[in-house]
């Protein structure tokens, strides 16, 4: 079946590197995303990795995979207040066709 | 500003109520997503339709039912509630191209509070 787990929490200080995990059971899994929650709004997709690659970097964000172990990383470079948020990890089958399982997601913290 | 709307943003009802939440997709995306986010559940798939057919289902009770009509819009009917489906509801819609990109937007979401 599928699964996802993430740590629940992480605190950082700003201007820090922020390293949130994910692990995931679905050894079918071909996507595997990023989403960013904020308070009050919806989910937005930060980035999204295929799984034949196990590097990915945009701008402030470099996403680590390591298929053998199903071990998915985000790292958020001089992260800063606006950073706070909760991170979801989520996989899929197939890119935005179908339902999306989610982690239980981590809530960043910063702390000045 | 994902372009996805939902109404209400928020709603309180009492037990056995029942209730509609209502979502718009982004002009032109033909397929629409509900999840349910819980304290207890985490963030879960509910079910899909895409151009006003079922397209997949996921841990959706049957006290709850959806539809898309042929505007595209969806609706979320939750009938006969309990305390444990206070939530928040969010819909999400994609484009459905095939081979294409097909990220899934997601709306701010509607908080049902069930009292």
């Amino acid at each position: 079946g599928e699964d996802v787990e993430q740590s629940l929490f992480l605190s950082v200080r700003e201007g820090d590197s922020s390293v949130i995990n994910c692990t995931y059971t679905d050894s079918s899994s071909t996507y595997l995303y990023w989403y960013k929650q904020e308070p009050g709004a919806g989910l937005q997709l930060l980035t999204y990795i295929f799984s034949n690659m196990d590097m990915k970097q945009d701008q402030r964000l470099t996403v680590l995979l390591n298929k053998k172990d199903k071990h998915l990383s985000l790292r958020i470079a001089d992260t800063q207040t606006g950073d706070s948020a909760i991170y979801f990890c989520a996989e899929s089958r197939n890119f935005g066709n179908e339902k999306l399982t989610f982690g239980t997601g981590t809530r960043l913290t910063i702390i000045p | 500003d994902s372009g996805v709307t939902q109404t209400p943003k928020h709603l309180i009802t009492a037990t056995g109520q029942r209730v509609t939440l209502r979502c718009s997709p982004r002009s032109g995306d033909l397929s629409v997503y509900w999840y349910q986010q819980s304290l207890d559940q985490g963030l879960q798939f509910l079910i899909q339709y895409y151009n006003g057919e079922e397209r997949a289902k996921g841990n959706i009770l049957e006290r709850f039912s959806a539809q898309q009509f042929p505007d595209l819009h969806s609706e979320l009917n939750l009938s006969s509630l309990e305390l444990g489906d206070s939530a928040l509801y969010f819909c999400a819609s994609s484009p459905q191209v095939s081979g294409g990109y097909n990220e899934q937007f997601f709306g701010p979401g509607t908080r049902l509070t069930v009292l």
